[in-house]
């Protein structure tokens, strides 16, 4: 089974517009985090933002925020005011901490592009 | 270092061949993960080592591939006698503990 789920292959949002590219994740643990990544074109890969498990409040940076619903084991992110630099590879990921083997494990990606 | 360094950046090589790529990660991070990625595809996961823990080879595809890490710090990962589906994105990444993901460009490698 996909531990990491990333339905949307593509995905398209209008400049300064918000938009919400969902990752939905299955796990037994009660202790486990979870990671957003931005790949441009350029193949770099770029840490956004994070969500542990234990945490109560919804993770922010700056115009990213991740809705977290740990009942419907779902961690989408919002992007605020997109701007043409947004357009990219967008991935999800998921840590667990089972026996100490703490691997990241990706989504396929969502690719958003931004319309001027 | 500044970041993590993989080489070669790129590496062409003939079906058959083995090839060695080498990453060295931020100065002090105790993880080092490899994965792998083809063209428009996701990061799929090889291996990933902890400290002195013993690595977690569970996302090897085959017994062609290997990896080590000396001293804890650089990794090497071999593919020997390559073949064309092969030809991908080598990823590495390195982290403190059970922190982010700092990523290196990556070694793209094509098999003729």
């Amino acid at each position: 089974a996909q531990k990491i789920t990333q339905t949307q292959p593509g995905m398209f949002v209008q400049e300064k517009e918000a938009v919400t590219l969902d990752c939905t994740y299955d796990t037994s643990d009660q202790s486990y985090g979870l990671f957003w990544y931005k790949q441009p074109s350029s193949g770099e890969m770029i840490f956004l933002i994070y969500q542990g498990s234990y945490d109560e409040q919804n993770a922010t940076e700056g115009r990213y925020s991740l809705n977290f619903q740990k009942a419907r084991k779902s961690a989408n992110l919002v992007i605020s005011a997109s701007q043409l630099g947004d357009s990219a590879m967008y991935f999800c990921a998921m840590r667990e901490g089972r026996d100490s083997s703490y691997k990241l494990i990706f989504g396929s990606g969502t690719r958003l592009l931004v319309r001027p | 270092g500044a970041g993590v360094s993989q080489s070669p950046s790129n590496k062409v090589t003939e079906k058959g061949k083995d090839v060695e790529l080498r990453c060295d990660p931020i100065s002090g991070h105790t993880a080092l993960y490899w994965y792998r990625q083809s063209l428009g595809q996701g990061l799929e996961f090889l291996i990933y080592f902890q400290g002195n823990s013993a690595p977690d080879k569970s996302g090897l595809p085959s017994d062609r591939f290997s990896a080590e890490r000396t001293g804890g710090s650089v990794s090497t990962l071999t593919i020997q006698r390559t073949q064309q589906e092969d030809s991908a994105v080598y990823l590495c990444a390195s982290s403190l503990s059970a922190g982010e993901l700092f990523f290196g460009e990556g070694s793209r490698l094509t098999v003729l």
